[in-house]
Formats: C-alpha cells, structure tokens, sequence
C-alpha cells in the first residue's frame, strides 16, 4: 500500500501556481520523498525529490515540512501542458517505487 | 535526466501469440529494472523486478511463467507475455535506476521508459 495521502484532483488556473500537498505522517527517517507526474499515455516523469530540506529545480519546489509528515510540489507557474496525474512517493532503502492514486491537476485556461 | 526506450508502444495481436516489449537504458547502465502494469483509471502496479543477470523477483499474483523477464545486459530488459490473452490487454511501462538495487536518494530516482499499449483482440 502507499505510504502516501494526495487529494484526488485539484484544479489551477493557467499561469498561477499550483501547489499539490502530500501527506506522509508515517515517513522514516531514511525515506526520501519522490513526486512524479504521468500526462495521459505516458510514463510517469520524474520531477523532483528530497529527504529534509526543500529543494528546488527547473520543474517544481519541493516544501517539506519540519516533522516530514507532509510535503508540498509547487509548480510556480503551470501551463496546460502541466495537466496531468501527479504521484508523490514515500521510499527508503530496500524498498520499491508504491504508486498510489495521486492527484489529477487539471491546468485551466 | 536520464533516457529510458521502451519498444513498442503499441501492440495490437491475436489471443494465443506472445508479445515482446523491449526496455533500454540509453545512456546510463542499470543493474536493475523494474517492469509495471496499469489498467485503466488506475495506478501503476508493480509486476516484476528485472535483476541483471540473475532470475526476475516476481510480485505476488503475477505469473512468473506468464511473464517472462530476460535482463540479458547492463542496458536491456525484456518481457514477454506469452500466449496472451484479452485480460492481459493493458498498459505496460518499465523504468530503470541510476543507483543501487533498493536504494533512495539522489542516487536511486527511477526513470520511466514512454510504455507499451497492449490489446489482445
């Protein structure tokens, strides 16, 4: 089972930012936090990942919170070619990859 | 990042043949593939891992005989669904990995090969 909890759909008007939240309040120390996204037909698109801190690259931000028990993926301006289902991840060592149902964002324009 | 080819997209066939799907890690080595399913309006579910020269670990309810996994080199996994059937009709992708087996961090972010539609008429 996922270790993760997403929100089954959130919409976002084009060009503002969309912020995905994930719940993982049941994160181990050694678990990393993973967001992919996987547009329709597709395979998932690795976005980005972190352990504490938040992080930041070409695609998104990652805001994780102090006690790690919830993170949020940022895309600071989202376009329609954004619109897509987006997995976050809980993973540790030894573990495998758990895709859960993630989010549907739906980019508007 | 890194490059995953997954070949063919798209399969259309008969019920009995077998199908194989081609996995290529293009520009990194991978020791270990990973081989998922996902039907419909559902999440990927994870059917297999492919080790580099070793036996595939087989999740629980997928058959092992029905899903034949060869990880023949450092940059090619295949799986071959034989004597297919219309419930195997699905969508079937791979991923592979920088790092090692089973780890996290920057070191372990799997990538995604574009996936192959399957249709067994």
């Amino acid at each position: 089972d996922a270790k993760t909890t997403q929100p089954p759909s959130m919409d976002c008007a084009e060009g503002r930012a969309a912020n995905l939240p994930c719940n993982h309040s049941t994160i181990s120390g050694n678990e990393y936090v993973y967001w992919y996204r996987q547009i329709h037909s597709q395979g998932p698109q690795y976005i980005i990942h972190g352990l504490k801190n938040n992080e930041t690259n070409e695609m998104a931000s990652l805001i994780i919170t102090e006690d790690r028990k919830s993170s949020t993926l940022i895309l600071p301006h989202a376009t329609l070619r954004d619109t897509a289902v987006y997995y976050c991840i809980v993973k540790g060592n030894g573990q495998n990859f758990v895709f859960g149902p993630g989010t549907r964002l739906s980019v508007l324009p | 990042g890194a490059v995953v080819s997954q070949h063919p997209s798209r399969v259309i066939c008969k019920s009995g043949t077998s199908v194989k799907i081609e996995c290529r890690s293009l520009d990194f080595q991978a020791t270990t593939m990973f081989w998922y399913r996902q039907f419909p309006k559902q999440s990927l579910m994870l059917m297999a891992t492919s080790n580099e020269g070793s036996k595939a670990t087989y999740e629980q309810g997928v058959e092992k005989d029905k899903f034949l996994i060869n990880h023949a080199s450092l940059t090619l996994s295949t799986l071959t669904v034989t004597s297919a059937h219309p419930e195997d009709s699905s969508f079937y992708i791979c991923s592979a990995g920088t790092g090692t087996s089973g780890g996290a961090g920057a070191k372990n972010i799997q990538y995604f090969g574009a996936g192959t539609r399957l249709s067994v008429l």
